[in-house]
């Protein structure tokens, strides 16, 4: 079973403070990816990495920025939060051969609040 | 870049009707459909996918029709039970093979009984 985590459900922090998501995945993947979704919006990428020390922007990369020091973990990074960052954040990881499947695995998501 | 429409936001339907959800994608390159389903505060899992190269597929209740010409492919639940209440997200994606993907913005199937 694949398995990603989040380190935090639930997150309230202040605007201006910096802000660590992780995400851990122990499939041995190497594409993974953070997304924000907020209702009506739908899931936007807002970074993604092929492999260790890479990444790409994806659609709404304003504000954040990430980390891939090792295969299993994908940082997201609010540098400065502020008040429209608050949402759930979900992160996910898939293989990269398509005869491994094409299938995007999600971790469970941390709502993050900044107040 | 790639962008995906999806319809409708909400949908409603009796227990044991069909319900449909159509989607709309705009770069002709994309090659790879899937379909998430999202149970409340639950993470969305794949329920079924689709290639450029195939025109339909099913799997028991679920089907999933592409039309590449039209680059618009739709999901067709047939039987709906309350279990299938949930939130829908269509996806494209250029090449595949986990890379990135667009999705949709969604579709709250309800289920009544």
């Amino acid at each position: 079973d694949v398995k990603v985590t989040q380190s935090s459900r639930y997150l309230v922090k202040r605007t201006g403070e910096k802000v660590f998501l992780e995400c851990v995945q122990d499939m041995d993947h190497e594409n993974m990816f953070w997304y924000r979704q907020d209702p009506g919006l739908g899931l936007r990428l807002i970074y993604f990495s092929y492999d260790v020390k890479m990444k790409e922007k994806g659609d709404i990369p304003e504000g954040y920025s990430v980390s891939r020091e090792k295969k299993e973990r994908f940082s997201l990074i609010l540098e400065s939060a502020s008040t429209n960052q608050t949402s759930m954040y979900l992160c996910a990881s898939s293989p990269v051969l398509p005869t491994l499947g094409n299938e995007q695995f999600f971790g469970p998501g941390t709502r993050l609040t900044v107040l | 870049g790639e962008n995906v429409e999806q319809h409708p936001s909400t949908l409603s339907v009796q227990e044991g009707d069909s319900a449909v959800i159509k989607c709309t994608y705009s770069d002709s390159a994309s090659n790879y459909f899937p379909w998430y389903k999202q149970e409340l505060g639950k993470r969305p899992q794949l329920i079924i996918d689709i290639r450029s190269n195939v025109g339909e597929k099913k799997d028991q209740r679920i089907a999933v029709t592409l039309n590449k010409t039209a680059k618009h492919f739709s999901l067709h639940i047939t039987e709906t039970q309350p279990e299938d209440s949930a939130v829908y997200f269509c996806a494209a994606s250029p090449t595949g093979g986990g890379n990135k993907l667009t999705f949709g913005t969604g579709t709250q199937l309800k289920v009544e009984l």
